[in-house]
């Protein structure tokens, strides 16, 4: 069975870089896409970025260049960098596979991490 | 980007009942549209794809329909455990746009 846990510090200080970790297992992460979506307080949803099966990313504008998705396909992880986070970044932060190509839904999600944006 | 409207924001439903969300586009999205069901402390999970496709393992009592740039789900014969946030997303255009969320609860 296909799973993600997210994991990383659920505190970062403003202006400070937000490291999160994607562990999946039961898939390959050299197969299929792999997205960060986080949720803010109130439920709004935004999507982030994905890393492909190659290692190719995209990532949302709005993010402009604060956000860098990688991976280490040894340790079967991907990973989420934000840097210069505000107080508006603070969110759950959820790790999810895509079910196919990159215009496909979301078909297994983890089961998120809060961060919270304070100094 | 591609802004998604759903309605109504909350729902309290008896059960047995059938219950109705909706969601508008702001753009033709060609039915590249999948709604998702999450529990309180629990992650997101997909229930139907591509308008009206349902996910292996997900209850037949769920289904979705609409095309262009109106979509909705309904869920037949309200059971306790479908007590949820459920939301919207469409993935024809990139960023991938989410709905509101809708807040089902029980009467």
């Amino acid at each position: 069975e296909v799973q993600l846990q997210e994991s990383g510090p659920g505190l970062v200080k403003p202006s400070q870089s937000l490291s999160l970790t994607c562990s999946v297992t039961g898939y390959s992460i050299t197969s299929n896409y792999w997205g960060w979506i986080r949720k803010f307080p109130g439920n709004k949803m935004e999507w982030m970025g994905y890393i492909s099966y190659s290692g190719s990313t995209s990532y949302n504008p709005s993010l402009k260049s604060r956000i860098s998705i990688t991976r280490d396909t040894s340790k079967n992880q991907f990973f989420l960098q934000l840097n210069s986070v505000t107080t508006e970044d603070t969110a759950t932060y959820y790790c999810a596979r895509y079910y196919d190509g990159y215009y496909h839904p979301l078909d297994y999600w983890g089961q998120g991490v809060m961060v919270t944006v304070s100094s | 980007d591609i802004r998604m409207t759903q309605s109504p924001a909350s729902l309290s439903a008896s059960l047995g009942e059938t219950v109705n969300i909706e969601c508008l586009a702001s753009e033709d999205i060609y039915s590249d549209l999948a709604w998702y069901q999450q529990k309180p402390g629990k992650s997101p999970q997909l229930l139907i794809y591509n308008a009206n496709s349902l996910q292996n393992g997900v209850p037949s009592r769920f289904s979705g329909s609409g095309s262009g740039t109106q979509y909705s789900l309904k869920i037949n014969s309200l059971q306790s455990e479908d007590v949820a946030t459920y939301f919207c997303q469409q993935y024809n255009n990139y960023p991938l746009t989410f709905g509101s969320g809708t807040k089902l609860e029980i009467k």
